[in-house]
């Protein structure tokens, strides 16, 4: 079945950027998602990508795709203390059809 | 409501004891998912339920595991005979169409504690 690997923690400078990566294995998923988690909250869509796009911008978030490599990464510029939260990434078919979640990244903010 | 909504927000009960958790998706939506984050884990999917197909239940981890959904909107997700390593976060989400993919809305989940 289909894998998702993330690294589990960064930790980054307020005012810099973040980048979160994102290896998959199976390249039939249509779309690829990014989710934020915060203390005591439910998961948050943040952004996605559909597979025949190579890069997406929303705002101060860049999602890149390199389905080459089978690699997704989140961007986030000028990071701040609010975007402190855990970060999935996550496949999907399209339609109606289940989620498969990385691990989560731990994105820590210091001054 | 305008968020999915789950009950309880915590669970703590004694091994071997049944359980029922509680999902009430947004108004609308066909579609109802319940996923489970163990601690320092991704989430696992579970079981998802669309409009009036028969449900997948392709990741319910043991027998002890079922949920219905009535009416199809609410659904419960029963645990039989609970384990310690059932312990976890239940998460539910529901979704609806948004331009070019879709959005899976969660809810705030359920912490089960099983001792």
């Amino acid at each position: 079945g289909e894998d998702v690997e993330q690294s589990l923690f960064l930790s980054v400078r307020e005012g810099d950027s973040s980048v979160i990566n994102c290896t998959y294995t199976d390249s039939s998923s249509t779309y690829l998602y990014w989710y934020k988690q915060e203390p005591g909250a439910g998961l948050q869509l943040l952004t996605y990508i559909f597979s025949n796009m190579d890069m997406k911008q929303d705002q101060r978030l860049t999602v890149l795709l390199n389905k080459k490599d089978k690699h997704l990464s989140l961007r986030i510029a000028d990071t701040q203390t609010g975007d402190s939260a855990i970060y999935f990434c996550a496949m999907g078919g399209g339609g109606y059809n289940k989620l498969i979640f990385g691990a989560g990244t731990r994105l820590a903010v210091h001054p | 409501g305008a968020g999915v909504s789950q009950s309880p927000s915590n669970k703590v009960t004694e091994k071997g004891k049944d359980v029922e958790l509680r999902c009430d998706p947004i108004s609308g939506h066909t579609a109802l998912y319940w996923y489970r984050q163990s601690l320092g884990q991704g989430l696992e999917f579970l079981i998802y339920f669309q409009g009036n197909s028969a449900p997948d239940k392709s990741g319910l981890p043991s027998d002890r595991f079922s949920a219905e959904r009535t009416g199809g909107s609410v659904s419960t997700l029963t645990i039989q005979r609970t384990q310690q390593e059932d312990s976890a976060v239940y998460l539910c989400a529901s979704s609806g169409r948004l331009a070019g993919g879709d959005e899976q809305f969660f809810g705030p989940g359920t912490r089960l504690t099983v001792l």
